[in-house]
């Protein structure tokens, strides 16, 4: 496609419920990335991969949180167990390796009550 | 631990008047710095990149600048259109490709 493609666009989870958000990236781009976005904040880091092999995840905040991309393309980010903390915007975003310009998606934006 | 710091938290300016928005940095051996921009509910768009102290790059009404420590992006004569959160991102070194971003600013144009 032409974006970056986000799924769900919205979730509703209760507290304890597992979710699961998906990222369709731009054709050919190699590089993947997980951000989170808080309200009023700029987006913090969560993982990153580089075709299906996932290089930093330094920035997922417990193990709670999961992150694959099994055939280098589609990126799925698992939440177990979610709290009301998790409650933000997961972005996504896709790049050429090397180039920090990326694409971002629209975004998924997680509510836990 | 890797900051970066941009001022005014938010900003509202007249059509046509313009300002400049700042972004400080901490990092050591900076690989790049971008800045992007944030429509509501939508995801950041990338603006610029800027590699070494006393680089320019210009897009439209804005013009982006780097020192050694810092950043400006310089608008000119802005449009409501312009309206938006404005972010900057630093990459720090080694060799992740994580980006660490700043609050943003919000800015407003009024007509």
């Amino acid at each position: 496609g032409a974006g970056v493609s986000q799924s769900p666009r919205y979730k509703v989870a209760k507290r304890g419920q597992d979710v699961a958000l998906r990222c369709d990236p731009i054709s050919g781009h190699v590089s993947l990335f997980w951000y989170q976005q808080a309200l009023g904040q700029g987006p913090e880091f969560l993982t990153y991969f580089q075709n299906e092999a996932q290089l930093d995840k330094s920035g997922l905040p417990s193990d709670r949180f999961f992150a694959e991309r099994p055939e280098g393309s589609v990126s799925t980010l698992k939440i177990q167990r979610t709290q009301q903390e998790d409650s933000a915007v997961y972005l996504c975003a896709s790049s050429l390796v090397g180039y920090g310009g990326y694409t971002f998606g629209s975004g998924t934006r997680l509510t836990v009550v | 631990e890797d900051q970066v710091t941009q001022s005014p938290e938010a900003l509202r300016l007249q059509e046509g008047e313009s300002s400049s928005l700042n972004c400080s940095y901490t990092v050591s051996g900076l690989r790049g710095l971008f800045w992007y921009r944030q429509d509501p509910g939508k995801g950041p768009e990338f603006l610029f990149t800027l590699y070494s102290a006393g680089e320019e790059k210009e897009k439209e009404r804005l013009k982006a600048t780097l020192t050694k420590k810092e950043s400006f992006l310089h608008i000119t004569a802005p449009k409501p259109e312009d309206s938006a959160t404005y972010l900057c991102a630093v990459q720090p070194p080694g060799g992740s490709e994580k980006l660490v971003f700043g609050k943003g600013t919000k800015l407003t144009v009024n007509p």
